[in-house]
């Protein structure tokens, strides 16, 4: 199974990028890399997926190294709604059940 | 469109009892996964059904258990509670299973065992 890590905290302000990085050492060829978003109280909701490269949606970027070993999800301008807990998720695609989350980021963005 | 509903939002039980919770997920969708949430151990894959049937299992014993209806409505079962099985229970629903694509969440349900 893929073990993902993440830092446990960021802090930012508004207007700035900030951009979080999971580790996972052990992805197997066969993983997609998720990012999620969760507010206290709710559950996560998705942000952006990928499986190599850069893939980019209406808000956030996800950047995956050659080597896939880690990933790193880009947030443009944040604001203070950005303030959430941020968790990367590798999962193997086809329907597998090598699934981990990472430990996830707590995201602070200030005025 | 609806979201995915959990039942209920909030429950204690003492140790050794039992608790089911429920899951109804988005219209036309056929997968329901279950999570755990916890301080420590943080998200954590329970299982997965699709039409019915189980596909994908986590690390957990025995006591935890599941099932999914033809409507696609899922619920999930521990057994034996013990004081660690404290924890925020989500489940998520996609259309087509597996952990590719969009998993959307439940606001979960939140057991306390004392």
């Amino acid at each position: 199974l893929a073990k993902t890590t993440q830092p446990i905290s960021m802090d930012s302000y508004e207007g700035q990028e900030v951009n979080i990085t999971c580790s996972h050492n052990n992805i197997a060829t066969n993983d997609y890399i998720t990012w999620y978003q969760q507010f206290p109280s709710q559950g996560p909701r998705f942000i952006i997926q990928g499986y190599k490269t850069k893939v980019t949606n209406e808000v956030a970027s996800l950047f995956i190294p050659a080597d896939r070993k880690s990933s790193t999800l880009s947030l443009p301008r944040v604001s203070l709604s950005d303030t959430a807990v941020y968790y990367c998720l590798v999962a193997e695609g086809g329907g597998g059940n090598k699934l981990t989350f990472g430990t996830g980021t707590q995201l602070k963005v200030e005025l | 469109k609806a979201g995915v509903t959990q039942t209920p939002r909030y429950l204690i039980k003492t140790r050794g009892q039992q608790v089911t919770l429920s899951c109804s997920p988005i219209s036309g969708h056929r997968s329901v996964s279950w999570y755990q949430q916890t301080p420590g151990q943080g998200l954590q894959f329970l299982f997965e059904y699709f039409s019915e049937t189980q596909r994908n299992k986590g690390n957990f014993p025995g006591r935890f258990s599941g099932r999914q209806f033809s409507n696609s409505r899922s619920e999930m079962n521990v057994s034996t509670l013990e004081l660690g099985d404290s924890a925020l229970y989500l489940c998520a629903s996609s259309r087509t299973g597996g952990f590719t694509g969009e998993l959307f969440f439940g606001e979960g349900s939140r057991l306390t065992v004392l």
